[in-house]
């Protein structure tokens, strides 16, 4: 069976570090492109971050830029996010998934909440 | 960055009812536009990826079609379990952008 699962979300402080970790099964992760998008309570979906298959590229949400850091393990079939200087409106459920196509697998997210 | 544009932001309707809902891209994207189904609590579910081209597994009353700038999602005969949110997003290029999403509710 083909599974994204998310950990590493929480409560943490304004300022504060998280790094979300996402782990497949079922298929080979180096195939595949990989992205982050996260969806703040009762609010739309937002991209975050995405990373080639190579990870040779890497992109970002300006709203994350420079706080934010994509990265990949395909030994260990994971992808990961570090988030740095959190702020109130990066609270939301993270999701980590594949890019639109025949095979298009998501997550079902880890929630950061962002509060003093 | 490329702006998508869903409308309408909300839509009541019956089962049985025929549904269209658009999506207008700020600029041409060829047909780099994936349909999104998201009922509460859980993640999106793609619908249609290509514009056009329908997931696996999802029941063919569902249909894209577009190109270019516009685009639209149709249910030709609402079901009960049809009822969520729809997001389009366009991954033409980077940023990726999304839709603001259409709430479908039973009338």
């Amino acid at each position: 069976e083909v599974q994204l699962v998310e950990s590493g979300g929480g409560l943490v402080k304004p300022g504060g570090s998280l790094r979300l970790s996402c782990a497949a099964s079922g298929f080979t992760l180096s195939s595949y492109s990989m992205h982050w998008v996260r969806q703040a309570p009762g609010k739309g979906l937002e991209w975050v971050s995405s990373i080639s298959s190579s990870s040779t590229f890497k992109y970002y949400a300006a709203s994350v830029r420079g706080r934010f850091t994509i990265s990949r393990d395909d030994a260990k079939n994971s992808l990961y996010l570090q988030v740095n200087s959190l702020r109130a409106e990066d609270t939301a459920l993270y999701f980590c998934a594949t890019p639109p196509g025949a095979r298009s697998f998501w997550g079902q997210g880890t929630l950061v909440t962002v509060s003093s | 960055d490329i702006q998508m544009t869903q409308s309408p932001s909300s839509l009541s309707a019956s089962v049985g009812d025929r549904v269209t809902i658009t999506c207008r891209a700020s600029q041409g994207i060829s047909n780099y536009l994936v349909w999104f189904q998201q009922k509460t609590g859980k993640a999106p579910k793609s619908l249609i990826y290509a514009a056009s081209t329908l997931q696996s597994g999802v029941p063919s009353r569902f249909s894209g079609s577009g190109s270019g700038t516009d685009f639209t999602l149709t249910i030709s005969s609402l079901q009960p379990e049809d009822f969520a949110t729809y997001y389009c997003q366009q991954y033409y290029s980077y940023p990726r952008t999304f839709g603001q999403g259409t709430k479908l509710e039973i009338k």
